[in-house]
């Protein structure tokens, strides 16, 4: 079975501070997707790699970036905590059908529960 | 842009009871489309999905059919159980590699 994990479920920081949180797939997975999720919003895509080292901004990359040193590892940084940043991330992975094209499914961590105070 | 719509929630149901969720979509061409669904305290997870017009895609008992005339791709159940609760979410992917999903809809079943 495809694994994904998230480095915490729960997390507490507080405004201001740098916050990583750490994604890992086992899957030699091509894609690796950062998304937050917010109560009648649905998931939102923050930022997308599709390979070692490459990156692409989502629809709302604002106040994130992220860092993909290994195929197995993405991670998204918060570089200075705001309370509107509050929200529940998910981490997701998946194969490239054809160049950098995904219509493959995508399998989903268990979320990272952020609160900023 | 690329869009999708799914009826809000919350949705609650006795158990045995009918289940149905509509989603359209905006996407030009042949997206494909999925169902995930997020129980509670968990991630998202591939419930069922379809690639081309007419598929039926199904898993658990759940059914979505791929209406390409309407733009559609309603997840239905014929009988919920209490296991059934959680998050659903109708997704779309387009001609680049992006997942787009709708709002979700919360389903609580009760016994």
């Amino acid at each position: 079975d495809v694994k994904v994990t998230q480095s915490s479920r729960y997390l507490v920081k507080r405004t201001g501070e740098k916050v990583f949180l750490e994604c890992v797939q086992d899957m030699d997975h091509e894609n690796m997707f950062w998304y937050r999720q917010d109560p009648g919003l649905g998931l939102r895509l923050i930022y997308f790699s599709y390979d070692v080292k490459m990156k692409e901004k989502g629809d709302i990359p604002e106040g994130y970036s992220v860092s993909r040193e290994k195929k197995e590892r993405f991670s998204l940084i918060l570089e200075s905590a705001s309370t509107n940043q509050t929200s529940m991330y998910l981490c997701a992975s998946s194969y490239q059908t054809s160049g950098r094209g995904n219509t493959d499914t995508q399998y989903f961590g268990p979320g990272t529960r952020l609160t900023v105070l | 842009g690329n869009s999708v719509t799914q009826m809000e929630g919350p949705v609650t149901l006795s158990e045995e009871a009918f289940l149905t969720i509509n989603c359209t979509y905006t996407a030009t061409g042949y997206p494909s489309l999925f169902w995930y669904v997020q129980y509670p305290g968990e991630g998202l997870q591939l419930l069922l999905k379809a690639t081309k017009a007419d598929d039926k895609g199904s898993n658990k008992g759940f059914e979505a059919t791929y209406r390409k005339e309407t733009t559609s791709f309603h997840l239905e159940k014929g009988s919920v159980q209490v296991s059934d609760s959680a998050v659903y979410f109708c997704a779309q992917v387009a001609n680049d590699y992006k997942l787009s999903f709708g709002a979700g809809t919360t389903v609580t079943v009760r016994a």
